[in-house]
């Protein structure tokens, strides 16, 4: 059971290039997220879905797309990449744990680097 | 205000030592509350949850809840050196509409030493 998988693990772009970063998740989970992590800090949320072809913005958006085709994949878009989204990304998917709460369960992270 | 808030650290400890985390969160509406452990340049792991008020325990790990302080804290006992990393507090809130989106907390850096 590969759980949620991130492609790829690093990449660097130069600053106005443009890239998508994947996720797949083979749980049969209805919701899926993207966060990122500045370093010294916490996760920020920047997308979430909560099903094929649902798809709403979370706490830091701008400079970002998703779209959610199938329950199983949700990539993430960057357009004119900036150094600013210099950061680590990690895809997340979840599903209830029986208590009213979402248990979430997250792939191994992207690297991305802009300069 | 941050809407959740750790102390940063460092937090040093010795080795069997319990290390005491503590995290604070602004939103009254919080219903459940997450512990997570990231080791450095790894992804972040459940280690604890809680949704009441009171003590959960799961083998030296203990979460403690506080809606009325908003307050939530998690205790190490036995402290061990592979315990240290980056210890995240998550929140969300209860419903529907949460979709269970987590607010995450800036992380206590945590270091057991021998």
């Amino acid at each position: 059971n590969a759980g949620v998988t991130q492609t790829p693990k690093f990449r660097i772009l130069k600053i106005g290039q443009s890239m998508t970063l994947q996720c797949t998740q083979d749980m049969n989970h209805n919701y899926m997220y993207w966060y990122r992590q500045d370093p010294g800090m916490g996760l920020k949320l920047i997308y979430y879905s909560v099903g094929a072809g649902i798809t709403d913005k979370g706490e830091v958006p701008n400079g970002y797309n998703v779209s959610r085709s199938t329950t199983e994949d949700f990539p993430l878009r960057l357009e004119l990449a900036a150094p600013s989204q210099t950061s680590v990304y990690f895809c997340a998917s979840s599903t209830p744990d029986g208590r009213g709460a979402n248990v979430l369960t997250f792939g191994a992270g992207s690297r991305l680097t802009v300069l | 205000q941050k809407e959740v808030e750790q102390n940063s650290g460092p937090l040093s400890v010795p080795e069997g030592a319990i290390a005491s985390l503590n995290c604070t969160y602004s939103d009254r509406v919080s219903q459940s509350f997450f512990w997570y452990r990231q080791y450095s340049g790894k992804s972040p792991e459940l280690i604890m949850s809680i949704y009441s008020n009171g003590d959960k325990e799961d083998g030296r790990f203990t979460a403690q809840l506080n809606k009325a302080s908003q307050y939530v804290s998690l205790l190490i006992r036995d402290s061990q050196p592979s315990d240290s990393a980056t210890y995240l507090c998550a929140v969300t809130r209860a419903g529907g509409t949460s979709y269970g989106k987590l607010t995450f907390g800036q992380g206590t850096i945590l270091t057991v030493h021998p």
